[in-house]
Parts: C-alpha cells; sequence; structure tokens
C-alpha cells in the first residue's frame, strides 16, 4: 500500500505557482521523499527529492514540513509541458511504492 | 547521453503463450528495475537487478521472471499470459542499487505496452 496521500486532481493556469500537497503521516526517520512525473505515453520522470531541509532545483522547490508529515511541491510558473501526473513517493531501502499520484491539469 | 531503451514498444499476445521483454539501461548504469503500470492498480514494482544479482522483488506470482546479463541489460519474461497482464512495463535504471541508492534518482524509458487478448 502507498505510504502517501495526494489529491486525485488539481487544476492550474499557465504561468502560475503550483503547488502539490504530498501526506506522509507514517514517514519513518531514514524515509527519503521523492517526486516523479509521468507525462502522456512517456514513462515517469525524476522531479525532485529531499531528506528534511527544503530543496530547489531547476524544475521545482521541495518544501517539507518541520515533523516530515507532509510535504509540498512547487512548480514556480507553471507551463502547459506541465501537465502530468505527479507521484509522491517515500523510500526506504528498496522500497519505492508509487501511489495513485496527482492529475495535474494546466489552463492556458 | 542516450537514455533507458526498451523494447518492443507495443505487442499483443494470447492468453497462455509467454513474453519477453528487454531493456537497455542508461550506459554505466548497472541497477534494472521493473514496473507494471496498469490503470487500476497504478504503478507496482516487479523486481530490481544488480550485477546480474536480482536485488529485491515486489509481490507478483512467479510467472514473471527477469535477468540481467553482464553487459547491465536486463530481460523479463511473463510465462503463461493472462488477460490482468495487459498492462504497460516500465525498465529504470540508475547507478546503483536502491538499498543504497535511497537518495537517488531512478531514470525510466518509455515502456512496453502489452495487450494479451
Amino acid at each position: 500500500d502507498a505510504k502517501t496521500t495526494q489529491p486525485n486532481s488539481m487544476e492550474s493556469n499557465e504561468e502560475e505557482p503550483v503547488h502539490l500537497p504530498c501526506n506522509h503521516s507514517t514517514i519513518s526517520g531514514t524515509d527519503y521523499i521523492h517526486w516523479y512525473r509521468q507525462l502522456p505515453s512517456q514513462g515517469p520522470e525524476y522531479v525532485i527529492h529531499g531528506l528534511t531541509s527544503n530543496v530547489n532545483n531547476r524544475m521545482a522547490s521541495l518544501a517539507i514540513a518541520e515533523d516530515r508529515k507532509s510535504s509540498t511541491l512547487i512548480l514556480h510558473h507553471a507551463t502547459l509541458r506541465d501537465a502530468a501526473v505527479y507521484y509522491c513517493i517515500l523510500t526506504e531501502n528498496n522500497d519505492m511504492r508509487f501511489g495513485a499520484g496527482t492529475r495535474l491539469t494546466v489552463k492556458p | 547521453k542516450a537514455g533507458v531503451t526498451q523494447t518492443p514498444r507495443y505487442l499483443i499476445k494470447t492468453r497462455g503463450q509467454q513474453v519477453t521483454l528487454s531493456c537497455s539501461p542508461i550506459s554505466g548504469h548497472r541497477s534494472v528495475s521493473w514496473y507494471q503500470q496498469t490503470p487500476g492498480q497504478g504503478l507496482q514494482f516487479l523486481f530490481e537487478y544488480f550485477s546480474e544479482t536480482q536485488r529485491n522483488k515486489g509481490n507478483f506470482p512467479g510467472r514473471f521472471s527477469g535477468r540481467q546479463f553482464s553487459n547491465s541489460r536486463s530481460e523479463m519474461n511473463v510465462s503463461t499470459l493472462e488477460l490482468g497482464d495487459s498492462a504497460l512495463y516500465l525498465c529504470a535504471s540508475s547507478l546503483l542499487y536502491r538499498e543504497i541508492l535511497n537518495a537517488g534518482e531512478l531514470f525510466f524509458g518509455e515502456g512496453s505496452r502489452l495487450t494479451v487478448l
């Protein structure tokens, strides 16, 4: 069973920021938080990951709550190409379980 | 550099047949993982190979098997196909195996879409 909870779908307007939430209340101290996205007809693509501190890269930012029971993926300026299913995943050792993810729709 | 390559991209089989799918990882990557993606179950982990050894295995029946060659290329085989095996089979590669790669990145191929009639 997936250890994360995400909304089924979200909508955003182009060029606006998007905040994708993820709840992981049973996270353990050694679980990393990973985000992947899957564009239509493609395999999943790595977005970002973190353990305790907030993280930034060229694609997105990851904000991790102080108690680590939730996190938020932030796309600063959504584009049409960001329309995808976004997966929040906890990893510990060999276990990397994808949940249902959040389907992000970006409107022009 | 070239990404993860999966072949064939599409195939159709009938119940009872067997199928072999191939995955060529990114050059230098030694770990290959396989996932099954269906609309109902989402992405489910099948198994992971590193240096020709199966490191981890998901909760799938023995009809699903795999192997990895010395050049890190991997194949997965499904025997006695059932209708429920219709899915997108995804391969992912990484430099190291997941037990020591918690902070690492998986690189996925585009998948092999299997339809069982």
